[in-house]
């Protein structure tokens, strides 16, 4: 398994701030992926991190508004721009394992006043 | 990848089995079908996976209809920490399908 390290856990961050989540892996991944689940909502995929290249996005969410780093195999970050209400939500980063299950974060809990 | 069907809520006395249906009719031959169960402000937490075969760990036991149209996830003995979401997820493995989530069951325990 893969223990995936998310920080900040939660932070209150006024309207249009940034915020950059940091994602951390124990052991080396093959895909790292970032999902927003807003409240009392499924969670949906926001883009795969693709170590060394420009994240691929999902319909519906843009790089300008969610750029995503990873620099290298077991470390991610995604920032949310420009910062709106609309926006708070948990966003957890999660990680696909060589043995093909998916293991996640405990979430960061954002919420923009 | 194949969507699926689960209903939105069950209850569950506790120290019965939990048996969470699922439907994916629409599955390809390559496709898993994955459970996950999410437990309120925690992420998700893997249950099992498979392709065919009934599958048994731990934690649960996965029954797959011989035409893999559905599937079960059965919990043997409920407890109140079983309490959770509930996602069933079907892709193909090795490939780079992601990890599509639906509504999932919200499974109740009840002492």
């Amino acid at each position: 398994s893969a223990v995936i390290s998310q920080k900040p856990s939660r932070d209150i961050c006024q309207r249009g701030t940034s915020l950059t989540i940091q994602c951390q892996v124990d052991s080396q991944v093959t895909m790292m992926f970032w999902y927003r689940q807003q409240p009392g909502q499924s969670l949906t995929l926001i883009a795969t991190a693709n170590q060394g290249s420009e994240a691929t996005y999902e319909s519906g969410f843009v790089i300008d508004k969610f750029p995503i780093s990873r620099p290298n195999l077991t470390f991610s970050t995604l920032t949310v721009s420009n910062m709106s209400p609309e926006d708070s939500s948990i966003y957890l980063c999660s990680a696909r394992a060589a043995n093909e299950k998916l293991f996640f974060g405990s979430g960061t809990q954002l919420s923009v006043l | 990848d194949a969507k699926t069907t689960q209903p939105p809520s069950m209850d569950c006395a506790e120290g019965r089995a939990a048996n969470l249906p699922c439907n994916h009719s629409t599955i390809s031959g390559n496709e898993y079908v994955y459970w996950y169960r999410q437990i309120h402000s925690q992420g998700p937490q893997y249950i099992i996976h498979g392709l065919k075969n009934n599958e048994t760990n731990e934690m649960a036991s996965l029954i797959i209809t011989e035409d893999r149209k559905s599937s079960t996830l059965i919990l043997p003995h409920a407890t109140l920490r079983d309490t959770a979401v509930y996602y069933c997820i079907v892709r193909a493995v090795n490939t780079g399908n992601q990890f599509y989530f639906g509504t999932g069951t919200s499974l109740t325990v009840i002492p």
